[in-house]
């Protein structure tokens, strides 16, 4: 099972949005509403930031967004902040040896 | 409040083995699937594996079948992660994380395991 492919960087200044993909296939992405994103500032766990898709857990900021088109999903993340500095990771529910496959990884950099 | 809380830092020799735990607290193990994640050195998250802790059932990528077991302990509300015949490239920070819906919305803090 390949990993989901993110670019390896985004970055933007401050109050602006940006957008970070996760490419996969039909056999994960594209065949389950089961994606989910996680943040992780640098030494510490990730953190469930968006999950089946386009739903944020409770106490996560309403700027950040989940979407899904096809073998792609995408995390938004508007009003950017200095502390959403860090890096993004999606996964997806996938129907082939393993259960779970991870995104390659994002870091975003607020300018 | 769930938590999850890991072993501490583990130095071990090439070929040996480590054994990294997972104690849940703020809710029943038995209620959700139990992953383990690698991280290595700046590098990505990668699965490893899962327990069914109300019956034990597991499953493993098969990029580690065979070296890691993953086991649990209701009584202590505990998962536990063993990996065998250890090499340098398994140096890595190992994450428990409990499955809720089809995500990990828990994670733990992290448990270092050095090769060396």
């Amino acid at each position: 099972q390949s990993a989901l492919t993110q670019p390896a960087s985004v970055s933007g200044s401050p109050g602006q949005s940006v957008t970070i993909s996760c490419a996969g296939t039909s056999s994960d992405v594209g065949g389950y509403n089961y994606v989910s994103w996680y943040q992780q500032h640098p030494g510490k766990a990730p953190k469930l930031m968006i999950y089946d898709v386009s739903n944020r857990p409770s106490g996560v900021s309403n700027r950040f967004s989940g979407s899904k088109s096809g073998n792609t999903a995408s995390l938004t993340i508007s009003g950017l902040q200095t502390e959403d500095e860090a890096d993004y990771y999606c996964t997806s529910f996938t129907s082939t040896t393993t259960p779970y496959v991870f995104g390659t990884g994002t870091k975003v950099t607020v300018l | 409040q769930v938590q999850l809380v890991q072993s501490g830092a583990e130095v071990k020799n090439p070929g040996a083995s480590v054994k990294v735990s997972c104690k849940a607290s703020g809710y029943t193990l038995t209620s959700n699937l139990m992953h383990w994640v690698r991280q290595a050195p700046g590098q990505g998250l990668e699965w490893m594996g899962v327990i069914n802790p109300s019956g034990g059932s597991t499953r493993y990528s098969q990029k580690f079948q065979g070296r890691v077991t993953v086991t649990r302990d209701t009584s202590t509300s505990t998962v536990y992660m063993e990996l065998t015949s250890l090499r340098s490239e398994d140096t890595a920070i190992f994450y428990c994380a409990r499955e809720l819906g089809a995500a990990f919305d828990s994670w733990g803090q992290g448990t270092l395991v050095t090769v060396s």
